[in-house]
């Protein structure tokens, strides 16, 4: 099965940071991986698929790149609907689908 | 719009079995890869089980091998996962998720579209 670890764990910021999350898979998955977001008491949702590619509806400030087995998550400028959690999943080799274990993003 | 509805969760007994099912509208079940995906009191997002776009093929994480079947209902438009021998970690809100590929298997995009959850908890 494919590792997932993503760093950091949690991360404080302010409306208008920019931040940064990172995904590293035990393998190499070329650009398969996608990001959810997901708010305390609601199902996630999908941001990003194949790395880069952002899903319909979800604003520009949202951005993903990485390929191999190192990924990232950037917000360019946190927004107060931005808090939450973000998880990334490879979608490489199945069985199982992966998912890395969260990063909360809190208020500062 | 697409829209998942889970149902089926509760408290069951160490042991016991429950059967989830997840209506689906605005697309044809059929189509598409669907999963379940589950998520402990407090804990991270964990892949339950796959069945792939037509049905033909069934996939399931180790830990609940052998214990839960997935299965669906075209003519409902409906997903289920019946759940036996059910253990004190099963205990998690169960998400159905439609994977985002059309007509493909299994698809390498993710899950597009989830449902709200149904939450199972299991203990005596």
């Amino acid at each position: 099965d494919i590792q997932m670890t993503q760093s950091p764990s949690s991360v404080s910021a302010s409306v208008g940071d920019r931040v940064t999350i990172t995904c590293r898979t035990s393998q190499g998955i070329s650009s398969w991986l996608a990001w959810y977001q997901q708010k305390p008491g609601k199902a996630p949702k999908l941001l990003i698929y194949a790395a880069s590619i952002l899903q319909s509806g979800v604003p520009s400030r949202f951005s993903g790149s990485g390929s191999g087995t190192d990924f990232t998550l950037t917000i360019s400028s946190l927004q107060p609907e931005d808090f939450a959690t973000y998880y990334c999943q490879q979608t490489n080799s199945f069985p199982p689908w992966t998912f890395g274990q969260g990063t909360k993003v809190e208020i500062k | 719009e697409v829209q998942l509805l889970e149902s089926g969760g509760g408290l069951v007994q160490p042991g016991g079995s429950l059967r989830l099912s997840c209506s689906a509208s605005g697309f044809t079940l059929s189509n598409y890869a669907m999963n379940w995906v589950r998520q402990a009191p407090g804990k991270g997002l964990e892949w339950v089980s796959t069945i792939s776009a037509g049905g033909g093929g069934t996939y399931y994480a180790d830990s609940v091998k052998g214990r839960f079947t997935i299965s669906s209902d075209d003519s409902k438009n409906t997903l289920f996962l019946q759940m036996n021998s059910l253990r004190g970690d099963d205990t998690a809100v169960y998400y159905c998720a439609k994977d985002m590929s059309y007509a493909t298997l299994i698809g390498q995009y993710g899950m597009d579209d989830w449902g709200q959850g149904t939450t199972v908890t299991v203990s005596s």
